[in-house]
C-alpha cells in the first residue's frame, strides 16, 4: 500500500520551542490521523481530523488539513521533553474498520 | 480509552520454531483487528486485516502460511510466525476496532506490541 511521505525526517529543537511536522500523501481520504510512538512502544492515538474539516485542536496540539494539496501539519506548542518520540500520520478512506495507511514518521528529540 | 493489550511483549527464538504472538481488546469488543510490523526506525507495515469468525485478509507480499491469523473471539487475535528465520525478527503491533460504536469512527486502539528476535 502507499504510505504518505513526512517531513522532516528528524526534528530536534529546545525545550518550549514549537514543533511543526509535515505530512503528505497520495490518494483521497476520509480521515487523518495522528499518532505518537515512544520508542519500543505502540501507538497512542492523538488527533484525528476528518476530510471535511481545516483545523483541530487538542491541548497543545493544533491538526491542519489541505485535502486539495494532499496535506497535513502537526504543530506541538511548548513542547516539553517527555514530547520526544516518533510521531506517525495516518491516512483512513473510509470509517468503520478501514485499514489505515501509515506515514514514514518523524523522529522528534525535545532537548532539555 | 480502550485498551489493547499483546502476550508476550518480548520473546526471543531459535530459527525454526513457531512463535504465536497474542493480541486481546481488554475492555471492548474488536469485530476488527489488524496486524502491523515495524523494522527500527521504519513506519508501520500492515500485514493482514483480521475479522472474527472469517479469515485474515492478507496485503500483498504478506506470505499467509508464514503468517498466521486466526481472530476465534470478538476479544482475542492470534499471529503465529510459522518456522521463523533471522528476517522474520521486527516489532509486531497489533491493533483493534470497534464496530458500530460512537468511538467506531476508524479509530483504532493499539497494543504495546511485541518484539520478536530470531537467532
Amino acid at each position: 500500500s502507499q504510505q504518505g511521505e513526512e517531513d522532516p525526517q528528524a526534528l530536534s529543537i529546545q525545550e518550549g520551542e514549537n514543533a511543526t511536522m509535515n505530512c503528505s500523501y497520495k490518494t483521497s481520504i476520509n480521515n487523518l490521523q495522528w499518532y505518537r510512538q515512544n520508542s519500543g512502544r505502540g501507538l497512542v492515538h492523538l488527533i484525528l481530523i476528518r476530510s471535511n474539516e481545516r483545523e483541530k485542536h487538542s491541548g497543545r496540539l493544533r491538526v491542519t488539513l489541505d485535502t486539495s494539496k494532499k496535506s497535513s501539519s502537526l504543530l506541538i506548542t511548548a513542547s516539553r521533553a517527555a514530547d520526544t518520540a516518533s510521531y506517525f500520520c495516518a491516512t483512513g478512506r473510509g470509517f468503520g474498520n478501514e485499514k489505515l495507511t501509515f506515514g514514514t514518521g518523524t523522529r522528534l528529540t525535545i532537548i532539555p | 480509552g480502550a485498551v489493547v493489550s499483546q502476550h508476550p511483549s518480548w520473546v526471543i527464538c531459535k530459527s525454526g520454531t513457531s512463535v504465536k504472538i497474542e493480541c486481546r481488546s481488554l475492555d471492548f469488543q474488536a469485530t476488527t483487528m489488524f496486524w502491523y510490523r515495524q523494522f527500527p526506525k521504519q513506519s508501520l507495515m500492515l500485514m493482514a486485516t483480521s475479522n472474527e469468525g472469517s479469515k485474515a485478509t492478507y496485503e500483498q507480499g504478506v506470505e499467509k502460511d508464514k503468517f498466521l491469523i486466526n481472530h476465534a473471539s470478538l476479544t482475542l487475535s492470534t499471529l503465529t510466525v510459522t518456522s521463523a528465520h533471522p528476517e522474520d525478527s521486527s516489532f509486531y503491533i497489533c491493533s483493534a476496532s470497534e464496530w458500530g460504536t460512537p468511538r467506531s469512527y476508524n479509530e483504532q486502539f493499539f497494543g504495546p506490541g511485541t518484539r520478536l528476535t530470531v537467532l
